[in-house]
This record gives structure tokens, sequence and C-alpha cells, in this order.
């Protein structure tokens, strides 16, 4: 059955530090890899998606993902994080029927002012 | 922009009682789903529908059920609410070669 793992469920920076929130999968074939975004008391929003084509995929607000194949990862990261970052986020990787996604159990992100 | 629409924000009903929650989007969306968000749990999906009338269990469908009789609207039914259905549940549409779009949630308590 397909997986996603999060590595961690709770990160901690501060304001300016890298990042990178790490995301891999366990299925063999063609996959199509999301993330998405929870800020404190809103709804799920798409970050970023892969589907095809370069593997280095840009999303919004500065957050960019690299589809590792030969690793099965799909790791999100981003150069400078902000307080206005802090969310929970979520990796998720699609079925091959129905768009179901299966997803990651989300990594909850905290940046220190 | 796609939206989802779910028509209660918060909702608190007693233990037993029946309920209803209403999820609604305006992009003519084959594919609709739902889920429940519990803290370290992520997100778990209840049931999806890829057409009106067609339904499919998810990884948690005990106690739930679901009706989509016209293409825009998909209700998930709690047919005798317990206090382990608290949870936050989230609504989803999405078409081929898009990403989901959610609903804002609602927050259910079972009393």
């Amino acid at each position: 059955a397909q997986s996603v793992s999060q590595h961690n469920h709770h990160v901690i920076l501060s304001e300016a530090a890298s990042l990178e929130l790490g995301c891999n999968y366990s299925y063999g074939g063609t996959v199509n890899l999301f993330w998405y975004v929870q800020y404190p008391g809103q709804h799920l929003q798409l970050l970023l998606k892969y589907f095809s084509g370069d593997p280095l995929v840009k999303g919004i607000k500065g957050f960019e993902a690299e589809f590792i194949k030969s690793k099965f990862s799909f790791n999100l990261r981003k150069p400078s994080v902000q307080w206005s970052d802090t969310a929970e986020y979520f990796c998720a990787v699609n079925a091959l029927r129905n768009y179901q996604l299966i997803w990651g159990a989300g990594t909850k992100l905290i940046i220190k002012p | 922009d796609v939206k989802v629409t779910q028509s209660s924000r918060y909702l608190v009903k007693r233990t037993g009682e029946k309920v209803f929650l209403e999820c609604v989007q305006d992009m003519d969306h084959e594919n609709m789903f739902w889920y429940r968000q519990d803290p370290g749990l992520g997100l778990r999906l209840i049931y999806f529908s890829y057409d009106v009338k067609m339904k499919e269990k998810g990884d948690i469908p005990e106690g739930y059920s679901v009706s989509r009789e016209k293409k825009e609207r998909f209700s998930l039914i709690l047919e005798s609410a317990s206090t382990n259905q608290t949870s936050m549940y989230l609504c989803a549409s999405t078409q081929p070669s898009y990403g989901y779009t959610f609903g804002s949630g609602t927050r259910l308590t079972v009393v």
C-alpha cells in the first residue's frame, strides 16, 4: 500500500533560518506530489505540486520542492523563513484511482520571531 | 477561484444524534472527498465520490455514510454521533491535473 512519511512532527526555527521538511513516499510507479499548508485557524491551501517535467518545483511564498525519484522523496525548502511561515505542512501523493491522495501526518513549523 | 463551502464552521451535537455535514463546490468538479483531521494523525479519508450517486469508502468509513445526489453537493452523515467522532471535518473537491481545494472545515464536538 502507498504511504507517505514526513520525518519531523515538529520543527522550530528562528527567523531567517533555512528550512527543509522531509517527505518520502512508497510507490514505484508514476506519482503526482503535493505540499499543502494550513496556517493557524485557516483551511488547507495548495503550496506547490509536481506532475511532470522539471523536478525542482517553485510554489507560493518562496517555497520550492525537489522531486528525487531515486530517493522517493519530495522535500520542501525555503532559504529564509519568516514568522508568518508558522503553520502545519502536509505532503501528499496521489493514488492512481480517482485522484485519491495519500497524506503524510503533517509537520508543525514554528518560527520564533 | 474554486470555492468549496461547508455549511457550518462549528457544531455541537449530543451523543446518538444524527448529524449532517454539507459541502458544496461551485466548479463542476467530479471528485469530492470527506476527511477528518485530528492532531498527530493528519488527514484521514472517510469517503469519496467520483460522480453523482457514486461513492467509495476511504480509510475510516465506520460510523459514517455519504450522499451525492447532485454533482456540486456531497454530504457526510453521522448516523449516531459518538464522542470519538469529535473532530475537524474537511471537504475537498478536485479535477484532473489540479490539486485539491478544501473547504474551511467544520469543527464538530459531540457531547
